[in-house]
């Protein structure tokens, strides 16, 4: 079965810098990859969605890539702030209809 | 636009009751995603019904059910509780399903359910 790994529970860094998340996957390539953002006790919100033939795509200071060689999407946020502290979740999916949820990475950013 | 709609936001139940949980879609959509996230612990994929139709089911006993009604509204229905039942439940709507691939899932707020 698919498996989604993401890079570690929690990562800390400074206000101002770029946060990288690394979302791992095995077995067969998605159709799609998705992140999303989850703050504590409420649903997921949707960030951006990347297609298997493409290889990157940004969003204001959101930018996220795709390499179905390495099976692995990076999910950056550039110019850190506080206020992007959450949960970040990645989602594969493939034909079919099942999305596939990663574990989640708990960012924090520090003023 | 409103957005994904749950109902109740909590529910207290006890060992072997049944549960009901509510979803109304965003205007528009046909389709609705079940999720069950439970305490330190990722979204885990219960259901997909889209055009009324289960289209797909996650790894949960059949216990576990739900339909979707005519106005695309959907139920989750938990039958026996069990303690591990306890969790967060999500439910996702996305525009409808004509490729075999669902499209950007959109989340509700979640019904806290806590089984003593």
């Amino acid at each position: 079965s698919q498996k989604i790994e993401q890079n570690s529970e929690a990562l800390n860094i400074q206000e101002g810098k770029t946060a990288t998340l690394t979302c791992n996957y095995t077995n067969y390539s998605p159709a799609y990859l998705q992140w999303y953002r989850q703050d504590p006790g409420r649903g997921p919100v949707f960030l951006l969605l990347i297609r298997e033939n493409e290889k990157e795509k940004r969003k204001e200071r959101l930018k996220v890539t795709f390499d179905t060689t390495l099976k692995q999407s990076l999910f950056h946020i550039t110019a850190s702030q506080p206020a992007d502290s959450a949960t970040y979740l990645c989602a594969l999916v493939r034909p079919g209809g099942k999305l596939t949820f990663g574990q989640g990475t708990i960012l924090t950013v520090h003023p | 636009e409103a957005g994904v709609t749950q109902s109740p936001t909590h529910l207290i139940k006890t060992r072997g009751q049944q549960a009901t949980l509510r979803c109304s879609p965003i205007s528009g959509h046909t389709s609705v995603y079940w999720y069950q996230q439970a305490l330190g612990l990722g979204l885990q994929f219960l259901l997909w019904y889209d055009e009324g139709e289960e289209r797909n089911r996650g790894n949960f006993p059949p216990r576990f059910s739900g339909r979707q009604f005519p106005n695309y509204s959907s139920e989750l229905n938990v039958n026996a509780l069990e303690l591990e039942d306890s969790a967060l439940y999500l439910c996702a709507s996305s525009l409808a399903f004509g490729t075999n691939l669902p499209d950007t899932q959109y989340f509700g707020p979640g019904t806290r359910l806590t089984v003593l």
